[in-house]
């Protein structure tokens, strides 16, 4: 089945505790992307990734980082998570041309 | 950057009826997305537009994109209570497709 799987689905962490949040798809899509999502806030793209190696940053990128080594994952890293970066986290991937493809999202929790 | 106005900010419609969304783009559109979500749960792809006069259909809902306006708007035929949830239009920057920027999303709530 062609998906994209995000892990956890739920975290909850302390402040200032590394963490990484993982993405991989199984489509062979040159693009994926990372979005956070907030109440009032709507849906907020962090980073995105047009292929192997090449990254650039969405509209709010401070505080999280990215790599791509391989085209099917795009893991998503927090390295002094802050309680502001509570949020539902989506990842996402797709073609160029097509519509993107959403991960079911992590709910994560920094107390 | 690229803002996305979506109106209405909710709707609480009668089984049956038809309804409207629209999204309206500060910038000139060069690909719009519509998508539908479920409170908490991940966004399901509807369709997408790219050219000025376009429209698409799946099942009882259609989208236009009036490229003169940079507006898109997502019409439901005869509203069902599957079709509640939250809808969202996304559009894409001239310079790159991997950047994609969504409207608040719309609240749909259909009653039985």
């Amino acid at each position: 089945e062609a998906q994209v799987t995000q892990n956890p689905r739920y975290l909850i962490t302390v402040t200032g505790k590394k963490l990484t949040v993982t993405c991989s798809q199984n489509m062979n899509h040159e693009y994926m992307s990372w979005y956070r999502q907030d109440p009032g806030l709507g849906l907020r793209q962090i980073y995105y990734s047009m292929n192997v190696e090449v990254t650039d940053k969405g509209d709010v990128p401070e505080g999280y980082k990215v790599s791509r080594k391989e085209k099917r994952n795009f893991p998503l890293i927090l390295e002094s998570p802050s309680p502001n970066q509570t949020s539902l986290y989506f990842c996402a991937s797709s073609s160029q041309g097509y519509g993107y493809t959403f991960g079911s999202g992590t709910r994560l929790t920094v107390v | 950057s690229q803002e996305l106005e979506q109106s209405p900010q909710s709707l609480i419609v009668q089984e049956g009826k038809n309804l409207t969304i629209n999204c309206t783009s500060s910038k000139t559109l060069y690909g719009l997305y519509w998508y539908k979500q479920k409170y908490g749960e991940g966004l399901i792809f509807l369709m997408m537009l790219q050219k000025g006069g376009e429209e698409k259909s799946h099942e009882k809902i259609t989208a236009k994109l009036d490229e003169k306006k940079q507006q898109s708007s997502l019409h439901i035929t005869a509203s069902q209570p599957s079709h509640a949830g939250i809808y969202l239009c996304g559009a894409s920057a001239s310079t790159s497709y991997g950047k994609l920027t969504f409207g608040q999303g719309t609240i749909l709530t259909v009653h039985p």
